[in-house]
Parts: structure tokens; C-alpha cells; sequence
């Protein structure tokens, strides 16, 4: 069975530093590329960033492109995200995912909750 | 950036009811060389993660139920429930993964009327 279990959320003061983990279990973590996807309360889906099963490509969304970056750790099976200078509107419900071979996301983890707060 | 609009916003059903609700992109989904339509559909509770229901437009996921139905091509997609049931009250959202950035539509809530 398919887990994406994130971690790493809190409350942080503007401007500040953040560093999310999701750890995959239940597939081969290295064939898959993976993605972020965030949720501010009480709104919609918004796409952050993907990153390739090797890492070769690495895409991100203009909201967070030169503030975050997409990594991964293919021995430790861990997907992560660095969130740098971040702001009021980065305060969201973050969500690791991953496609199935339709391509839909078909799995997702049930969150980690990021406040940018002072 | 293609922009996914979904309508209506909310929608107000009673049991048993025929649904229809709407999302349109601002450019073609489908990819001249398969056919293929790259558009899918969630359903999210409250309290819950999104949940895939339908991939490339019509493809119904595993354990979805067949009162699900996806339809459309190129810009105009459509999903169906063809007789809402209690436990399809939610908020369904589609998205594009035709291309970086993929977006989603900012989502249509069904509600008891």
C-alpha cells in the first residue's frame, strides 16, 4: 500500500526558514517523480513543485520559484521541501503526492500544516 | 499558465438528483499525437485529502463508482453524477497536467439542498 507520510510543519514568523519531509513507503520511491501541492484554509489546490525520479527535472510554481526548493533522497525514501522567505499567503495545508500511471495524483499524503505568522 | 475555470462555485442537490458541473481551459487539453485528453477530476471531503476520481478526461479510476462519469475534449470538460448520493457532498476540482505549471480549477461545491 501506497504512504506518504509528511512532516516538518509549524508556526513560523515571516521571512523565516522551513524544511518539510515526506516520507514514501509502499513503492519503489526512486521510479516515481513527486510533487508538492498546498492548500490555504478554506480555499483551493495549488500546485508548488515536482521534481523528477532522478532529480534530473525540477519545475516550480511562480508563486514559490527562488523561495523554495524541491529535493529528494532516494536511499532514505524521503521527498522534501525548503521553504525560504516565506510569507503570509505560503500559510497552507502542504501535501506530498504522486501520480499513477494515469497521471492523475492518485496518492497523497494528509498533510503538514505551514503558518507564517509573527 | 493555463487557467482551469469551474462552474458553477456551488451547487445546491438533493439526493438522487442528475449533476453536472463544468470546467473549461484556456487552451486545448489534448495532445495531437495520442488523444488524449490531460485533464483529471478529484473529490475532497472535509477533513480529507483530495482523492483522484477520473484521469485523461473519461477514464474512471479503480473503485470509483460509475455514477462518476467524465466527458469532454480540448477546452470544455464536464463531470457527471448521474444520482448524487449523500456521501457526494464535497468539493470537485479539476486539473491540467498538460503542462507546467499545472493548475487546477478553483473548485465546485455540492451541497444539500
Amino acid at each position: 500500500e501506497v504512504q506518504l507520510v509528511e512532516s516538518g510543519g509549524g508556526l513560523v514568523q515571516p521571512g523565516r526558514s522551513l524544511k518539510l519531509s515526506c516520507l514514501a513507503s509502499g513503492f519503489t520511491f526512486s521510479n516515481y517523480g513527486m510533487n508538492w501541492i498546498r492548500q490555504a484554509p478554506g480555499k483551493g489546490l495549488e500546485w508548488v513543485a515536482s521534481i523528477s525520479s532522478s532529480s534530473s527535472y525540477i519545475y516550480y510554481a511562480d508563486t514559490v520559484k527562488g523561495r523554495f526548493t524541491i529535493s529528494r533522497d532516494n536511499a532514505k525514501n524521503t521527498l522534501y521541501l525548503q521553504m525560504t522567505s516565506l510569507r503570509s499567503e505560503d500559510t497552507a495545508l502542504y501535501y506530498c503526492a504522486r501520480r499513477n500511471n494515469n497521471y492523475g495524483f492518485a496518492y497523497w499524503g494528509q498533510g503538514t500544516l505551514v503558518t507564517v505568522s509573527s | 499558465d493555463i487557467v482551469m475555470t469551474q462552474t458553477p462555485s456551488s451547487q445546491a442537490v438533493s439526493a438522487g438528483e442528475k449533476v453536472t458541473m463544468s470546467c473549461k481551459s484556456s487552451q486545448s487539453l489534448l495532445y495531437s499525437e495520442n488523444k488524449k485528453n490531460y485533464l483529471a477530476w478529484y473529490q475532497q471531503k472535509p477533513g480529507q485529502s483530495p482523492k483522484l476520481l477520473i484521469s485523461w478526461a473519461s477514464t474512471r479510476e479503480s473503485g470509483v463508482p460509475d455514477r462518476f462519469i467524465g466527458s469532454g475534449s480540448g477546452t470544455d470538460f464536464t463531470l457527471t453524477i448521474s444520482s448524487v448520493q449523500a456521501e457526494d457532498l464535497a468539493v470537485y476540482y479539476c486539473e491540467q497536467y498538460y503542462d507546467t505549471p499545472y493548475t487546477f480549477g478553483a473548485g465546485t461545491k455540492l451541497e444539500l439542498k
